[in-house]
């Protein structure tokens, strides 16, 4: 199994262009989650999922949409990218119940110029 | 709401010694779990161990081990017999009642062994 699967690994954005960031993961999880980690902190919870067609906002979610068309893919969107949102970006995903762990993709680093 | 509090922003410790590092929690739900990762400079998460609210148990997972203080609200990482490659960033976490994909995050303790 691959796991949780991100891409890409890096990207720089110009202030106002869009893009998806991609999360996959195969191991057949209903619950995954996207966060973003700054420098010096710990991760925050942008939007998450659980199951396909359900979706529900984190902590920070402004600026970013998602949605859960498969159980397996997770795709994170940025609408207008700003410098704000530079930052790491990464995918989770776990089993419902609390006794799992999550189970974290590789990370994006995105930079927003 | 739920929080973790991370007062450590780095701790140096000697290969081969025990290290301890603290996490205290604030929620009012009874049921929660508590989790730690480890992020090296490599940057990826990795889970080290899970203790749930209603254990009786402090969790143990080789190295590491939960210290569970339920009434201090503290869950303490110990880490044992130290080595190099424990080098790190930690990082505790909780989850409220049916909400393991909803993690809260300390802000982080880096952990560095020297030789």
């Amino acid at each position: 199994n691959a796991g949780v699967t991100q891409t890409p690994k890096f990207q720089v954005l110009k202030t106002g262009q869009s893009m998806t960031l991609q999360c996959a993961q195969d191991m057949n999880h209903e619950y995954m989650s996207w966060y973003r980690q700054d420098p010096g902190m710990g991760l925050r919870l942008i939007h998450y999922s659980v199951g396909a067609g359900i979706t529900d906002q984190g902590e920070v979610p402004n600026g970013y949409n998602v949605s859960r068309s498969t159980t397996e893919d997770f795709p994170l969107r940025l609408l207008s990218a700003a410098p704000s949102q530079t930052s790491v970006y990464f995918c989770a995903s776990t089993n419902r119940g609390g006794r799992t762990e999550q189970f974290f993709g590789p990370g994006t680093r995105l930079t927003v110029l | 709401a739920q929080k973790i509090t991370q007062t450590q922003p780095g701790m140096f410790v000697q290969e081969k010694e025990a290290v301890t590092l603290d996490c205290t929690y604030d929620t009012s739900d009874p049921s929660y779990g508590l989790f730690w990762y480890k992020q090296p400079s490599s940057g990826e998460m990795i889970f080290l161990i899970y203790q749930g609210s209603y254990d009786q148990q402090n969790a143990t997972e080789g190295r590491y081990s939960l210290n569970f203080q339920k009434a201090r609200k503290s869950a303490n990482l110990v880490i044992s017999a130290s080595q190099l490659g424990d080098s790190a960033m930690y990082f505790c976490a909780m989850n409220p009642p049916r909400g393991a994909q909803k993690l809260v995050f300390g802000q982080g303790t880096r952990l560095t062994i020297n030789p």
